[in-house]
């Protein structure tokens, strides 16, 4: 039931794109995309809900595809501050949020 | 802008004492949540609650962990006798109700078990 992110790790330069997939064997009610700096909490960056939906955060997007049971985040022109670890939460059919293993980022000068 | 409160930061304590792990939720949420990271690893669902009772809870959280709300504002989780493998990171978080879907995390409490 665990979600499947790929890819496990992505090394960019200021400036470049990146996308990150979240995939799912199971039919997904949402999707929660998070953000994590090492020691410190997972921060909230968007949520998908079932429906197709895509959703921006200035040059941070993410789409849903609910017949894939898939979302991806889109990370734009890139900058250092992106730097983290990328987790993908799923929902199914309860409260709890599944985590996928993460997407590591680094974004070099 | 509202947050997720924990404390401790880091606690150490010897296996098989108990420790309490305090958190103070975003003021107005409903929902709470603890969750764990062993280091280098992803997070895992522990425990969730709603009305002063658990919602759902994972096959981590056995007899040993139990949740409370004690007043208005607290959230704690408490381990009963603590074992190596509980040390990790304890992550608390909070949503706000019903049709908001939004988990807030809060720093988290860096548990070592020696």
């Amino acid at each position: 039931q665990q979600p499947v992110q790929s890819p496990q790790a992505v090394i960019l330069r200021e400036g470049e794109d990146a996308v990150i997939n979240c995939s799912s064997s199971k039919a997904l009610y949402s999707v929660h995309w998070y953000r994590q700096k090492h020691g410190e909490a997972p921060v909230f960056l968007m949520i998908l809900l079932k429906g197709g939906e895509q959703k921006g955060h200035e040059k941070i997007s993410a789409s849903f595809n609910e017949k894939k049971q898939q979302s991806s985040l889109y990370l734009t022109a890139s900058q250092l501050s992106y730097s983290g670890t990328y987790f993908c939460g799923t929902r199914y059919n309860t409260d709890k949020l599944i985590f996928g293993t993460g997407t590591r980022l680094q974004v070099f000068p | 802008e509202p947050e997720v409160t924990q404390t401790p930061s880091h606690q150490v304590t010897q296996m098989g004492q108990e420790v309490i792990l305090r958190c103070v939720p975003i003021s107005n949420h409903l929902y709470f949540y603890w969750y764990r990271q062993i280091l280098g690893q992803k997070v895992e669902f522990l425990v969730s609650f709603y009305n002063n009772e658990i919602s759902e809870k994972s096959e981590i959280f056995d007899d040993q962990f139990s949740v409370e709300r004690p007043d208005g504002s607290n959230f704690t989780l408490k381990i009963r006798s603590t074992k190596l493998e509980d040390s990790a990171m304890y992550f608390c978080a909070s949503r706000a109700g019903l049709w908001t879907y939004e988990q807030y995390f809060g720093p988290g409490t860096r548990l070592t078990v020696t």
